[in-house]
């Protein structure tokens, strides 16, 4: 199976920042990869597809990046509605995997 | 407008059984894999199974395999995890997605299974 690495675990930011957060997958993944919002209490929220496809209404400060086996989600300015915990899932394989998540927390 | 609600969670004992539920609306459910995701409590997200739009081909986690069956019926617009042996570390709160290239696009509230004496 192919395990995705996500880091970090965790980051604390403010209002404005720009935020990174990396998935690195244990092989090559031609880009087959997701990013999800998920809010407490709330099922997970698909962000991008394909690596840097933008979902239809998802703001246009995120945005997605890689290639082969490394992997990035922008937030360019994080906004107070962008706390909450993001994971990376890769579509290569039938056998889906996600990465650990990444929680953005309020500074 | 898509919807996906869950059911059929509950408390059952470990080596009990369980059969979840997914009623889908808002599209022509035969037309898309489908799959089921799980969150245990306070935990990430993990892949449990995913089953094609006519039923013919199913993919499962290794840890699953042979307790979980996933299947649908289409004319019901419904997906389906029958759950056997069931363990402890399969208390999670069950997400069903609809599936668009691998990529879960759309999901349900989840229905939680708790397996607990």
């Amino acid at each position: 199976d192919i395990q995705m690495t996500q880091s970090p675990s965790s980051v604390s930011a403010s209002v404005g920042d720009r935020v990174t957060i990396t998935c690195r997958a244990s092989q090559g993944i031609n880009g087959w990869l997701a990013w999800y919002q998920q809010k407490p209490g709330k099922a997970p929220k698909l962000l991008i597809s394909a690596a840097l496809t933008l979902q239809s209404g998802v703001p246009s400060r995120f945005s997605g990046s890689g290639s082969g086996t490394d992997y990035t989600l922008t937030i360019s300015s994080l906004q107070p509605e962008d706390f909450a915990t993001y994971y990376c899932q890769q579509a290569y394989s039938f056998l889906l995997t996600f990465g650990g998540g990444t929680k953005v927390e309020v500074k | 407008e898509v919807q996906l609600v869950e059911s059929g969670g509950g408390l059952v004992q470990p080596g009990g059984s369980l059969r979840l539920s997914c009623a889908a609306s808002g599209f022509i459910f035969s037309n898309f894999w489908m799959s089921w995701v799980r969150q245990a409590p306070g935990k990430g997200l993990e892949w449990v199974a995913s089953i094609k739009g006519d039923g013919s081909e199913t993919y499962y986690v290794d840890s699953v395999t042979g307790r979980l069956t996933i299947s649908r019926d289409n004319a019901k617009n419904s997906l389906y995890l029958q759950m056997n042996s069931l363990r402890g570390e399969d208390t999670a709160l069950y997400y069903c997605a609809r599936v668009i290239g691998r990529y879960l696009d759309n999901w349900g509230r989840g229905t939680l299974v708790t397996v607990s004496s």
